[in-house]
């Protein structure tokens, strides 16, 4: 079974531009959730998703949005690029929603903001 | 303020030998604990996932334990591998419709030969 995908793994941009990334559950997973990675904060939730639904949010401004697709696949949008904004962004799949349920990660895409 | 606290921040043990990170958590209400080895430019991989009625959970060389009373949480890795360096990031996350997460900053671990 294959793996989380996530497209492109490696981006450069400029403040001010905007940005798009993609993210394949693992077949069947219907839940997706992203995730910021940076040395200065660390791991930071951005927002979960379930069957085209947002069900969760972190504290991030309005800069960084996202969606879910009928196929579960998801995409998550950051307007207005900042420097604070390079990171790793982690996307990761679930079955359910249950506390039970193993997330699973995908490689990252490493954002780099010039 | 929901917080979790690993410790140590870095660690360096010699092949073969036993280590235990800590973590320690704020998170309320409780849903469950979740351990993750990172490699290096990678995403993480689960290792434990604890609800508040388990207190041991094993896998493999990886032994982690939950005392919900004192709200903290160990990783036990027993005769480490070269192939245990990584990042072990402790992953509290609360109860109800809202599973969400608050994330340790992670013990980098370095195992020697």
């Amino acid at each position: 079974k294959a793996g989380v995908t996530q497209t492109p793994r490696y981006l450069i941009k400029t403040r001010g531009q905007q940005v798009t990334l993609s993210c394949s559950p693992i077949s069947g997973h219907r839940s997706v959730s992203w995730y910021q990675q940076t040395p200065g904060q660390g791991l930071q939730f951005l927002f979960e998703y379930f069957s085209e639904t947002q069900r969760n949010k972190g504290n991030f401004p309005g800069r960084f949005s996202g969606r879910q697709f009928s196929n579960s696949r998801s995409e998550m949008n950051v307007s207005t690029l900042e420097l604070g904004d390079s990171a790793l962004y982690l996307c990761a799949s679930s079955f359910g929603r249950r506390p039970y349920n193993e997330q699973f990660f995908g490689p990252g895409t490493r954002l780099t903001v010039l | 303020k929901n917080q979790v606290e690993q410790s140590p921040q870095s660690l360096i043990i010699l092949e073969g030998k036993n280590c235990t990170l800590q973590c320690n958590y704020t998170v309320s209400p409780f849903s469950n604990l979740r351990w993750y080895k990172q490699d290096t430019g990678r995403g993480p991989v689960s290792l434990t996932i604890m609800t508040f009625s388990e207190n041991t959970k094993s896998n493999g060389r990886y032994t982690a334990t939950l005392d919900a009373d004192t709200k903290q949480s160990s990783l036990h890795i027993t005769a480490s591998q070269l192939s245990d360096s990584a990042s072990y990031i402790c992953v509290v996350s609360t109860l109800g419709g809202s599973y969400i997460p608050t994330f340790g900053r992670g013990t980098s671990l370095i195992v020697h030969p």
